[in-house]
């Protein structure tokens, strides 16, 4: 089993969706969660950070960390075209070493 | 304040041919990273280094790859001889505390192609 499991889609939705991004995890060590947004041949660019569990909003965006479950999510409100690029979840604790999910490709249809 | 620079961009060279990769952190951050990322994948991380120190380089192939951070800024990641395996994007990432004081920011990367 892989410590960080996401379904790497592709999704596609139409402009204004509600959309639903989820990551799995097995280790209990993990006490920081993000989600990173990566466009096509660009780096990542931190999106979310969320310490331990709990919900944190900014903007369009919902962050939710289930800690009993071993479960986050990511939430895009009035989703946009612009919203379209592979979505990372990743998460660290204990050590310096941030897990990588397999990411997610979002299209926005307009 | 400019991010993390990168370069080159992208590279081609041949298999068993050296090839080397530069990075400049985010002034002030302490920490840096190289990650790889293989297509469809998420990235890995190589090494971390804190200042000029290697803390962590269990996962870097060491009879192939070499990484320096000369007076805890810049960095080079090379690889001698590359395979076709390592055809790759190879990021670099700096913050400055660790996970605590939030993510890492990464640089655009480098486009490695091994043929």
């Amino acid at each position: 089993q892989k410590e960080v499991e996401q379904d790497p889609g592709p999704l596609s939705v139409p402009e204004g969706a509600i959309v639903s991004l989820n990551c799995t995890y097995s280790n209990s060590a993990f006490q920081y969660f993000m989600w990173y947004r990566q466009y096509s041949r660009k780096g990542p660019e931190l999106l979310m950070y969320t310490y331990s569990s709990g919900n944190k909003e900014d903007g369009r965006f919902t962050a939710q960390v289930d800690k009993s479950s071993k479960y986050i999510s990511l939430f895009i409100r009035d989703s946009q075209p612009s919203d379209s690029a592979t979505y990372l979840c990743a998460m660290g604790g204990g050590s310096e070493k941030l897990v990588f999910g397999k990411g997610t490709k979002l299209t926005v249809n307009p | 304040e400019a991010g993390v620079v990168q370069s080159p961009r992208y590279k081609i060279i041949e298999k068993k041919q050296p090839v080397a990769f530069w990075c400049n952190p985010i002034s002030g951050h302490n920490t840096l990273y190289w990650y790889r990322q293989n297509l469809g994948q998420g990235p890995e991380l190589l090494i971390r280094y804190e200042n000029e120190e290697a803390v962590d380089d269990s996962q870097l192939p060491k009879d192939r790859f070499s990484a320096e951070r000369l007076k805890g800024v810049d960095s080079t990641l090379k690889i001698q001889p590359a395979e076709l395996g390592d055809s790759a994007v190879y990021l670099c990432a700096s913050s400055l505390g660790g996970l605590p004081s939030g993510g890492y920011t990464f640089g655009s990367g480098t486009r490695l192609t091994v043929v």
